[in-house]
């Protein structure tokens, strides 16, 4: 089982509305989560990250926690063509200081 | 405030060759993270350096190493390359690691044939 999981989709959802990119954790010792967002031939870049169980809003972007069930997950508001892309969930445990991707989630917001 | 480099951009090796590829952080950074990303696997961790000392390793086998040197900047060193190792490298340098945000290079496309 790899640390953490994410399904590679691809996800498509049209213009405007709301896509749901999901992500789960095996390492109940992983406590911060990141999103990073990868743009084909290009290197990942950092959206946001959570690390309290709840929900955290960067403008279109919400990062959903719940360590019970060891789940994460990326809601984009107003789903825009730019925001197609691979996007990436990693968990750091701060024993060992080591970050785990998942796999990816591809996203094709079609206009 | 410039970015992270890495260098080369691409290289084409053959099995059996070793390979040492560079990364420059973002200036101030102290942390560099390597990491190896390919189609099947994802982005997989290879080391982090600090302070010129390897503070954390993943699961790689020992023909894969790397260095920091006083300036930050970073190297990693593939010997007796396989087809398998066939991969974008990425490096990621941040503040000083941990929840610190991390900002990649461009990567090192390595292909062997």
């Amino acid at each position: 089982q790899k640390e953490v999981e994410q399904n590679s989709g691809p996800l498509s959802v049209p213009e405007g509305a709301i896509a749901s990119l999901n992500c789960t954790y095996s390492d109940r010792g992983s406590q911060s989560f990141f999103w990073y967002r990868q743009y084909s031939g290009k290197s990942p870049e950092l959206i946001m990250f959570i690390y309290s169980n709840g929900d955290k809003e960067d403008g279109r972007f919400t990062a959903q926690l719940n360590k019970a069930s060891q789940y994460v997950s990326l809601l984009i508001r107003d789903s825009q063509p730019s925001d197609s892309a691979t996007y990436l969930c990693a968990a750091l445990r701060y024993t060992g200081n080591q970050f785990y991707f998942g796999t990816g989630t591809s996203l094709t917001v079609i206009p | 405030k410039a970015g992270v480099t890495q260098t080369p951009r691409y290289l084409i090796k053959t099995r059996g060759q070793q390979v040492t590829l560079s990364c420059s952080p973002i200036s101030g950074h102290r942390s560099v993270s390597w990491y190896q990303q390919t189609p099947g696997q994802g982005l997989q961790f290879l080391f982090e350096y600090f302070s010129e000392t390897q503070r954390n390793k993943g699961n790689f086998p020992g023909r894969f190493s790397g260095r920091q040197f006083s300036n930050s900047r970073s190297e990693m060193n593939v010997s007796t390359l396989e087809l398998g190792d066939s991969a974008l490298y990425l490096c990621a340098s941040s503040f000083q690691g941990g929840n610190n945000e991390q900002f990649f290079g461009p990567g090192t496309r390595l292909t062997v044939l």
